[in-house]
């Protein structure tokens, strides 16, 4: 089944710095979504990017999208100590969603 | 508007028992899709409800069963349970199946341990 790999596997920056996270997949999507999960609780949704679409932004969230790389980027802007989580893209194809392993982001004060 | 609810929040069986899982979907949301996440994982597809019909299923056993009812809520039942089987349960709704611009909206989870 297709899988989704995040890179890096881990990222640890200082309070106000931008994170970027990236994604990457196999094979067609009709969407890729974007989730973060605080200490193993439920999945937040973040955005949705379609498989036509390129770029789209949501307050501090910006999603790439090229589906030739079949890859997908996640930008959080001027991070904050509250963004320190658990990032999973799901690539949707096939009438659900397929994960990756997630990236852990740490926002140091 | 209420979210995505499940019930129980944590669940302590003991192998070979049965547990059952309870989810309510978002308002007008009339579809949902079961995950299980192990720890340092990603979630993994169970299956998917919709119209009280199994329509698609990921790669598990037939110990795990489902149901949705008329008013879209649904069941994760899993027999004869097996310390593999300890994980994040969660459940996931959206208006019919994922397609172009469907979002999928997430529950809390339910945290099953067997022991």
């Amino acid at each position: 089944s297709q899988q989704g790999e995040e890179d890096p596997q881990a990222l640890s920056i200082q309070e106000g710095e931008n994170a970027t996270m990236n994604c990457s997949y196999k094979t067609s999507i009709n969407n890729l979504q974007w989730y973060r999960q605080n200490s193993g609780r439920g999945l937040v949704h973040l955005i949705l990017i379609r498989s036509n679409e390129r770029e789209k932004h949501s307050g501090r969230l910006r999603v790439t999208l090229d589906t030739s790389k079949k890859s997908s980027s996640l930008l959080i802007t001027a991070s904050r100590a509250a963004d320190t989580a658990s990032y999973f893209c799901a690539m949707g194809a096939n009438s659900k969603l397929t994960f990756g392993k997630g990236i852990t982001l740490s926002v140091r004060p | 508007d209420a979210g995505v609810t499940q019930s129980p929040t944590h669940l302590i069986k003991t192998r070979g028992q049965q547990v059952t899982l309870r989810c309510s979907p978002k308002s007008g949301h009339d579809t949902v899709s079961w995950y299980q996440q192990a720890l340092g994982q990603g979630p993994q597809f169970i299956f998917q409800y919709y119209e009280e019909e199994e329509r698609q299923r990921g790669n598990f056993p037939d110990r795990f069963s489902g149901h949705q009812f008329p008013n879209y809520s649904s069941e994760l039942n899993v027999n004869a349970l097996l310390l593999g089987d300890s994980a994040l349960y969660l459940c996931a709704s959206s208006w019919r199946e994922i397609s172009a611009g469907t979002e999928a909206f997430f529950g809390q989870g339910t945290r099953l341990t067997v022991v």
